[in-house]
């Protein structure tokens, strides 16, 4: 696998679910990124994590909790979510954290029923 | 705090035309420059970058830009597109934050081109 990838592809889910999402990157980055892609709406930044630790939460709600083990790997965990969480949610990496381009996985499209 | 405005949600063209996708912004201090493309269903692809040096960056799939900081403009060109160009694309701005800070990247809204045949 090169690049950044994303599992699962597409997750309904209902609002009472307990799902997470995964991503790896293969790049040697050192920063990952959460990022929510919503419909007529430009991307809003959730998490920002450099060397595992956790630099940026963008007034995120607490029912998005972000995990990183380690440089490599970046969990999203779900849980008692909203329809409005519909979204798109794509993550990133970098070699430095905001600096330098961001390299983005496929993403992960989340139904919330 | 630093924005993006991309002038044009959506860009009808015939194939073979020119096309241009505006972008301004507007930041305190200097700034990195980016544009991405969205493929339906997909992730964001790198088309360019500018970080420093030569205004005029060239990118994947015959795609341009040029940095413009006296009008904080950073337009996004094709001499010549195909079908296979359709795509939304995004403009983003990143701060060059120093020592232990970060610089966020903050996207503009989106343009969607449509390449007609």
């Amino acid at each position: 696998e090169t690049g950044v990838t994303q599992t699962p592809r597409h997750l309904v889910m209902g609002m009472t679910n307990k799902k997470s999402l995964k991503c790896e990157q293969h790049l040697g980055h050192n920063a990952m990124y959460w990022y929510k892609q919503s419909a007529k709406k430009p991307l809003e930044l959730m998490f920002v994590y450099s060397l595992e630790e956790r630099v940026e939460n963008n007034s995120v709600p607490s029912r998005f909790s972000p995990e990183c083990p380690n440089s490599s790997h970046l969990f999203l965990h779900l849980h008692t979510l909203q329809p409005e969480d519909s979204a798109l949610y794509l993550c990133a990496s970098s070699r430095v954290a905001g600096r330098y381009e961001q390299y983005f996985g496929p993403g992960t499209r989340l139904t919330v029923t | 705090a630093q924005s993006v405005t991309q002038l044009d949600s959506q860009v009808p063209v015939f194939e073979e035309a020119p096309v241009e996708l505006r972008c301004n912004y507007s930041s305190s201090v200097s700034v990195y420059l980016f544009w991405y493309v969205q493929y339906p269903n997909q992730g964001l692809q790198l088309l360019l970058k500018y970080l420093s040096g030569s205004t005029l960056v060239k990118g994947i799939n015959g795609f341009e830009a040029e940095f413009n900081k006296s009008q904080t403009s950073f337009h996004l060109r094709k001499p010549s597109v195909h079908i296979s160009d359709t795509a939304e694309y995004f403009c983003a701005v990143s701060d060059q934050a120093g020592g232990t800070s970060y610089g966020k990247l903050t996207f503009g809204q989106g343009t969607i081109l449509t390449v007609h045949p």
